[in-house]
């Protein structure tokens, strides 16, 4: 079965810090996806990449930024969190044109 | 663009009760679709899938059609169980959008004993 870790399950950060949540997939998938989820919003594209070193924004990248220093693993930066981006994470993976698979989500607080 | 629209929820039923969840999409290629589900605290799960016209994705009791003429993957299940309590997506991935996913908000069904 494939596999998506994310490092944290929840985390509480303050505003103006910068945070990193890391997503590690073992199924060596090309593909690697960041959304944010919120409720009556669905799911919400923030950065992909297609390979390592490569990266495309989605619909919504304002504050975020990203890392693939090596094909298993994505992370995600908020350069300087802000209350408005507490959220749930997601990070999901997939080989090119198939299913993407999903991590079990960050839920992260900006205090 | 691309895009999904599935229908408001919250949805709840009583166990044993038929579920219909409506999904409708707009493409300009041909996407494959796609159902998730998420339980409570966790991921995305892929429930089931359908990547041509008329193909039918089944899984768990659930079923969905491709329906390229009214443009609409509706989800469905005879009976639902109380354990069926949770968050389902429709999305779509078309090969001219190259990998990426397009997600419906999402339908909370609760299912009550």
């Amino acid at each position: 079965d494939v596999k998506v870790t994310q490092s944290s399950r929840y985390l509480v950060k303050r505003t103006g810090e910068k945070v990193f949540l890391e997503c590690v997939q073992d199924m060596d998938h090309e593909n690697m996806f960041w959304y944010r989820q919120d409720p009556g919003l669905g799911l919400r594209l923030i950065y992909f990449s297609y390979d390592v070193k490569m990266k495309e924004k989605g619909d919504i990248p304002e504050g975020y930024s990203v890392s693939r220093e090596k094909k298993e693993r994505f992370s995600l930066i908020l350069e300087s969190a802000s209350t408005n981006q507490t959220s749930m994470y997601l990070c999901a993976s997939s080989s090119p044109r198939k299913p993407q698979h999903f991590g079990d989500g960050t839920r992260l607080s900006i205090l | 663009g691309d895009s999904v629209t599935q229908m408001e929820g919250p949805v709840t039923l009583s166990e044993e009760a038929f579920l219909t969840i409506n999904c409708t999409y707009t493409a300009t290629g041909y996407p494959s679709l796609f159902w998730y589900v998420q339980y409570p605290g966790e991921g995305l799960q892929l429930l089931l899938k359908a990547t041509k016209a008329d193909d039918k994705g089944s899984n768990k009791g659930f079923e969905a059609t491709y329906r390229k003429e009214t443009t609409s993957f509706h989800l469905e299940k005879g009976s639902v169980q109380v354990s069926d309590s949770a968050v389902y997506f429709c999305a779509l991935s078309a090969l001219n959008t190259g990998n990426q996913f397009y997600f419906g908000t999402g339908t909370s069904l609760t299912v009550i004993p």
